[in-house]
């Protein structure tokens, strides 16, 4: 049972370059999100997700895109990767309710 | 706005003494939740306790209490008899919503305490 997975775990990319970081799970979680965490800002939302299809914007979306096509998967990418999306990259995944999200091990992302 | 403040941007405490970690929040929403995180050097978000607006009990689990006092809006955790494997950042967190597909369900997350257990 793998709960959330992230992939990759590292990555460094070009200025204006495009990539996708995956985010799986198979808890048959209703609810998806990603998150980014720089130092000294805690986790900020950047877009969600209730269920498939179904997709909506967070604190912090500009420059990055999700689709949720199956329950499992909400990929997320980043369409010209800038300096500034330099961070830590969190998949979370939970029940639509009041319940503790489920947090994959992140993805450091570095832009140069 | 912030809708979580966590204004203690590091604690220390002693090896076995309690702690208080400090977290008021923000909302107008009657059904929210509040949780927290601990995230160890090592990088992950582990949960750690749940708080519902509904709930008339404050959360416990094990060493973790949740310190719930919903007319103050705060949320605080309280650490007891605390252990060097307690050092790591420490996230608030809220849920608004009422639960239901297409609601607004989103986790807001404060800025994080960093705590020091000392031996």
């Amino acid at each position: 049972n793998a709960g959330v997975t992230q992939t990759p775990k590292f990555q460094v990319l070009k200025t204006g370059q495009s990539m996708t970081l995956q985010c799986a799970q198979d808890m048959n979680h209703e609810y998806m999100s990603w998150y980014r965490q720089d130092p000294g800002m805690g986790l900020r939302l950047i877009h969600y997700s209730v269920g498939a299809g179904i997709t909506d914007q967070g604190e912090v979306p500009n420059g990055y895109n999700v689709s949720r096509s199956t329950t499992e998967d909400f990929p997320l990418r980043l369409l010209s990767a800038a300096p500034s999306q330099t961070s830590v990259y969190f998949c979370a995944t939970g029940r639509v309710h009041n319940s503790p999200l489920h947090f994959g091990n992140g993805t450091r992302l570095t832009v140069t | 706005a912030q809708k979580i403040t966590q204004t203690q941007p590091g604690m220390f405490v002693q090896e076995k003494e309690a702690v208080t970690l400090d977290c008021t929040y923000d909302t107008s929403d009657p059904s929210y939740g509040l949780f927290w995180y601990k995230q160890p050097s090592s990088g992950e978000m582990i949960f750690l306790i749940y708080q519902g607006s509904y709930d008339q009990q404050n959360a416990t689990e094990g060493r973790y209490s949740l310190n719930f006092q919903k007319a103050r809006k705060s949320a605080n955790l309280v650490i007891s008899a605390s252990q060097l494997g307690d050092s790591a950042m420490y996230f608030c967190a809220m849920r608004e919503g009422r639960g239901t597909q297409g609601g607004s369900e989103k986790l807001v997350f404060g800025k994080g305490t960093k705590l020091t257990v000392n031996p």
